[in-house]
């Protein structure tokens, strides 16, 4: 299997919801990412989690809150966003950098509509 | 932190001739280069990537070329297609780092 899934594919949500995005891969990687991205514009990263551990934060507002249960997935769980929360989230993977160069797969992403 | 600048940031050509995008980095501990092609409503997908130790590195209508000194490495592609229409971009990352930088991105019109 060398795809990054992601469901749902789209989510509408209002400002008080509460909802999860998730992401899977079976590709032995080790370090997975949660990605922002607005029309036309590059992937912002959130977070990547190396080792099933959150090694970076990129000063994310705390209404995302990010969550790493084993090796293959990775959830994204959203509460009391904003209508500039909408976006597309999109999820990628890669093997442990640390000295090598490894390549990133994205996932489909989930497009995200707050009302 | 790496800042990473792309242009054009818009390109029309006609089918047949060839683009060139060009990105420039600041960090000069940055040591891998990759570029993705995002299609309308598509996930990025890496096109092809090249590592600091290598000037030039091509996959038949594509090649990138990269200038350590000058810090700015370009994406070339050849005898363009109307399917190589799309946003590409360009991207950053240091050796000990799972961080990309991705530059604004330019989006390849292919006329035919």
């Amino acid at each position: 299997d060398t795809e990054v899934t992601q469901t749902p594919k789209h989510l509408v949500m209002g400002m008080t919801n509460k909802k999860s995005l998730k992401c899977e891969q079976h590709m032995g990687h080790r370090a997975m990412y949660w990605y922002k991205q607005k029309a036309k514009k590059p992937p912002e990263l959130m977070f990547v989690y190396s080792y099933e551990k959150l090694s970076i934060n990129e000063s994310v507002p705390s209404r995302f809150s990010p969550e790493c249960p084993n090796s293959s997935l990775l959830n994204l769980h959203l509460h009391a966003l904003q209508p500039e929360d909408s976006a597309l989230y999109l999820c990628a993977s890669s093997l442990p950098t640390s000295g090598n160069y490894n390549e990133q797969f994205f996932g489909p992403g989930t497009r995200l509509t707050v009302l | 932190g790496e800042n990473v600048e792309q242009h054009p940031s818009t390109l029309s050509v006609q089918e047949g001739d060839s683009a060139v995008i060009k990105c420039t980095y600041s960090d000069s501990a940055s040591n891998y280069f990759p570029w993705y092609k995002q299609e309308l409503g598509k996930r990025p997908q890496l096109i092809i990537d090249i590592r600091s130790n290598v000037g030039e590195k091509k996959d038949q209508r594509i090649a990138v070329t990269l200038n350590k000194t000058a810090k700015h490495f370009s994406l070339h592609i050849t005898e363009t297609q109307p399917e190589d229409s799309a946003v590409y971009f360009c991207a950053a990352r240091k050796e000990y780092g799972n961080k990309l930088v991705f530059g604004a991105g330019t989006i390849l019109r292919v006329k035919s």
